[in-house]
């Protein structure tokens, strides 16, 4: 079966708004990772959180882990247009490296 | 930060012909690539990881005569699609993993390649 299950699937919201989009996975991990991709473009990642902490901020990112209840959060505050994208965790299933990743959330963020 | 470039970025063809794509790190050393494939709103498959020098390892269902991956250095990878046939369309995604820094923590990917086959 496949770690890393976001949902929503997809998340309309208006700028300035936060958006907030979650995953679960089913194994242990090293780290769960949140990567965004444009439309027909590669993805960049966004933002590393280890196994062994709860919650990282990078500028408008916020992302937390419960590896409790094996799931990550990823907040975006005060969205943008420019934020609209598809999001994807992904976690490593305890091996490095090889990621595996989930549906994904595709955010539209409207001016 | 760190590059990954790929090339083409879309490419079509007809059904029976091979397809090359190239994987290259721009900035840093490679040690392990992985390729993926991508279906319309769908999430990235991971279908092979190869390391520099070695053999590339193939994930469960995926040909490894059909999709021939080469990872001759510790900057280039190239997938190869033999005989495409049209149910091989789909967005190919290379990235790219180093050594030391914070090349080993994350993934690097390139921009992706649309392979349309006829």
């Amino acid at each position: 079966s496949q770690q890393g299950e976001e949902d929503p699937q997809a998340l309309s919201i208006q700028e300035g708004e936060n958006a907030t989009m979650n995953c679960s996975y089913k194994t242990s991990i090293n780290n769960l990772q949140w990567y965004r991709q444009n439309s027909g473009r590669g993805l960049v990642h966004l933002i590393l959180i280890r196994s062994n902490e709860r919650e990282k901020h990078s500028g408008r990112l916020r992302v937390t882990l419960d590896t409790s209840k094996k799931s990550s959060s990823l907040l975006i505050t005060a969205s943008r247009a420019a934020d609209t994208a598809s999001y994807f965790c992904a976690t490593d299933g305890g091996s490095n490296y090889k990621l595996t990743f989930g549906k994904g959330t595709l955010l539209t963020v409207n001016p | 930060g760190a590059v990954v470039s790929q090339h083409p970025s879309r490419v079509i063809c007809k059904s029976g012909t091979s397809v090359k794509i190239e994987c290259r790190s721009l900035d840093f050393q490679a040690t392990t690539m992985f390729w993926y494939r991508q279906f319309p709103k769908q999430s990235l498959m991971l279908m092979a990881t190869s390391n520099e020098g070695s053999k590339a390892t193939y994930e469960q269902g995926v040909e490894k005569d059909k999709f021939l991956i080469n990872h001759a250095s510790l900057t280039l990878s190239t997938l190869t699609v033999t005989s495409a046939h049209p149910e091989d369309s789909s967005f190919y995604i290379c990235s790219a993993t180093g050594t030391g820094g914070t090349t080993n923590e994350k993934l690097f990917f390139g921009s992706g390649t649309q392979l349309s086959v006829l």
